[in-house]
Parts: structure tokens; C-alpha cells; sequence
């Protein structure tokens, strides 16, 4: 049971690149979130769904798109990398009867110069 | 809103030592959850523990132990014996049970050395 995956694991971007972050999860689970982890600031939210097709803003939205086209697939977005997104990126993924359970996956380096 | 508040940024420790982590939470929600995970150099999140806001009994798994207190709004972590694989940053963290996103503390990063 592979639990929340996220590929890639590390990645480094140049000022204005685009990339997208894969998360997956197999528990058949409807919420699936995406947090950003800065030095002294904790995971902050970014986006999260509730559902496939659904996606909804989070604390710190701003640069970042989702998509959920599939229920164990959440997609996050860098259209144009800023060196201000440098961080680790964690997906998680919850019941929808038990959201405050929520399983992380092991995260992504991202750096942009 | 809800706001967690770890106002410890980095202890040091002797191996050996007890160490206590404080949590303080804000929240005008009377059902909630309250948790804390461990974040070692590897990076990823291990979860530790979760009380829910109707059960303050305190809890003890080894080595750890953790004191909830509504009264000061407090989840405080207790690490007896300190060993060195202890050494990693920990995150108090809170879901309302309505709203849809865990609130993490800063973290504080405990470095237990021999």
C-alpha cells in the first residue's frame, strides 16, 4: 500500500519556468490538499479538493493552479516560477468523514533561481 | 481563526534529558483536534499523536507523553530520556473539524546531543 506518493521528490527551476507536481493517492480518498513548508512559517495551505472536478483556495493561492481530474490524482501548478516559491510542497489526502486524519506524502524540494 | 503558537524556535538537549515542547492553540470552535508530528532531517512528516477537544486525558506511548489542558488552551509534549534520534523539528498542529485545512505551529527544532 503505497499510501500518498508525489513525484518528483526534487526538482530545481529557473525564474519563469513552468512545472507541475504530481500527487497520488490510492486510499480512495475525496480531500486531497497541498501545503508549503517554509523555514520558521510551518505547512501553509495552498489548495485542496473535496472532490474530483472541485478545487478550492487555500491560505497562500497566489502563483499556483490545481486540478483534480481524477480522484486519486491532484495536480499543483508553477506557470511561472518565482525564486519566492522555492519550498518543500507536501500533499495530503483525507477521508471526507475523518478530514482532520490526514496522510502526508514525503514531499518535494523545490528550488528556483 | 484559528492560530498555534509554539514559541519555542530551537532547544538543546543532553541525551538523557527530559525535554517538554510547549503548544499553545487559539480557537473559538468547541469541537477540534489538536496534533503533533515529527519532522526528522529526512523530511518527512511522521505523526505522533491526536486528541480530539471532548477527551483532556493525558496520554502516555514510552517514551512520550502528552498533557492537554482546555483551561490554557494548551497541548504540551513531553519526551523522557532524551536519545538522539529525537533530533528533529516538531509540529503542533490544529483542525477545526469543520474547516478543511490543518494550522500548523513554527515548529521547534530539538537537538538531542550525547
Amino acid at each position: 500500500n503505497a499510501g500518498v506518493t508525489q513525484t518528483p521528490k526534487f526538482r530545481v527551476l529557473k525564474t519563469g519556468q513552468s512545472m507541475t507536481l504530481l500527487c497520488a493517492q490510492d486510499m480512495n480518498h475525496e480531500y486531497m490538499y497541498w501545503y508549503r513548508q517554509d523555514p520558521g512559517m510551518g505547512l501553509r495551505l495552498i489548495h485542496y479538493s473535496v472532490g474530483e472536478g472541485t478545487t478550492a483556495k487555500g491560505e497562500v493561492p497566489d502563483g499556483y493552479n490545481v486540478s483534480r481530474l481524477k480522484k486519486q490524482n491532484f495536480l499543483l501548478g508553477l506557470e511561472s516560477a518565482a525564486p519566492s516559491q522555492t519550498s518543500v510542497y507536501f500533499c495530503a489526502s483525507s477521508s471526507s468523514g475523518r478530514a482532520y486524519e490526514q496522510y502526508f506524502g514525503p514531499g518535494t524540494r523545490l528550488t528556483v533561481t | 481563526a484559528q492560530k498555534v503558537t509554539q514559541a519555542q524556535t530551537e532547544i538543546s538537549v543532553v541525551e538523557k534529558e527530559d525535554v517538554t515542547l510547549d503548544c499553545v492553540y487559539e480557537t473559538r470552535d468547541t469541537t477540534y483536534y489538536l496534533f503533533w508530528y515529527k519532522q526528522p532531517p529526512s523530511g518527512e512528516l511522521v505523526f505522533l499523536i491526536r486528541r480530539n477537544s471532548f477527551d483532556e486525558q493525558n496520554e502516555i506511548s514510552g517514551r512520550y507523553s502528552w498533557n492537554f489542558q482546555k483551561s490554557t488552551s494548551s497541548f504540551n509534549f513531553t519526551i523522557t530520556a532524551s536519545q538522539v534520534v529525537d533530533s528533529a523539528v516538531y509540529f503542533c498542529a490544529f483542525h477545526s473539524g469543520t474547516a478543511s485545512k490543518l494550522t500548523f505551529g513554527t515548529g521547534t527544532r530539538l537537538q538531542v546531543t550525547l
